[in-house]
């Protein structure tokens, strides 16, 4: 079955501190992935995505994701925090066999501290 | 201009009811989705139009009806509302194919008393 897993489900970090959140996919065919980001009580916005190319993909605000095909893993990381990342991440697939519908992990709740 | 609009943003209604949340993108996109989010933040497609077309339909209730007048339209009808259905709606639009990324319209909040 198609799905999209992310590891962390609450993360609580102090600002300054390194930043990465696990996603795993489980797709046939093409894959298409993205990160986006949901600030409290706003929409989802994009922070980043994979078509081909480089696997290390830079995005807005200083993230960034790699993405290993052999892992089937598309981790999101940021080398320093701040207290206005606060937010939910949600790890996104496109799969050519799923006609392309865009699928969501469950998301990850991060909480920095001042 | 606002890419992807819905309305109401918040929308409170009584059991039984029928409700109705509208959609619009002004992007030229191809394709439309509705997704639930719950309390837990998960986010579920629901439906997803293509041209007018519904090409994905998971397992949502019958209750629940897509309708797309025009490509820049998805609007999602609602029909004898349960306190299950309490949830933000979103609705969004990306071009077709894989390396559309979606745009998010802000939400509807819907609560069932």
């Amino acid at each position: 079955a198609q799905s999209v897993s992310q590891h962390n489900h609450h993360v609580i970090l102090s600002e300054a501190a390194s930043l990465e959140l696990g996603c795993n996919y489980s797709y046939g065919g093409t894959v298409n992935l993205f990160w986006y980001v949901q600030y409290p009580g706003q929409h989802l916005q994009l922070l980043l995505k994979y078509f081909s190319g480089d696997p290390l993909v830079k995005g807005i605000k200083g993230f960034e994701a790699e993405f290993i095909k052999s892992k089937f893993s598309f981790n999101l990381r940021k080398p320093s925090v701040q207290w206005s990342d606060t937010a939910e991440y949600f790890c996104a697939v496109k799969g050519s066999n799923s006609g392309y519908a865009l699928n969501f992990g469950k998301g990850t709740s991060l909480l920095v501290t001042p | 201009d606002t890419a992807v609009s819905q309305t109401p943003k918040y929308l409170v209604t009584q059991m039984g009811n029928d409700k109705s949340i509208k959609c619009e993108q002004n992007l030229g996109h191809d394709t439309m989705y509705w997704y639930k989010q719950d309390s837990k933040k998960f986010l579920k497609i629901m439906f997803s139009y293509n041209n007018k077309e519904l090409i994905i339909n998971e397992t949502v209730p019958n209750r629940f009806s897509p309708k797309s007048p025009d490509k820049a339209h998805l609007n999602l009808h609602i029909n004898s509302l349960e306190l299950g259905d309490s949830a933000v709606y979103f609705c969004a639009s990306s071009q077709a194919g894989g390396q559309g990324e979606a745009f998010f319209g802000q939400g509807t909040r819907l609560t069932v008393v």
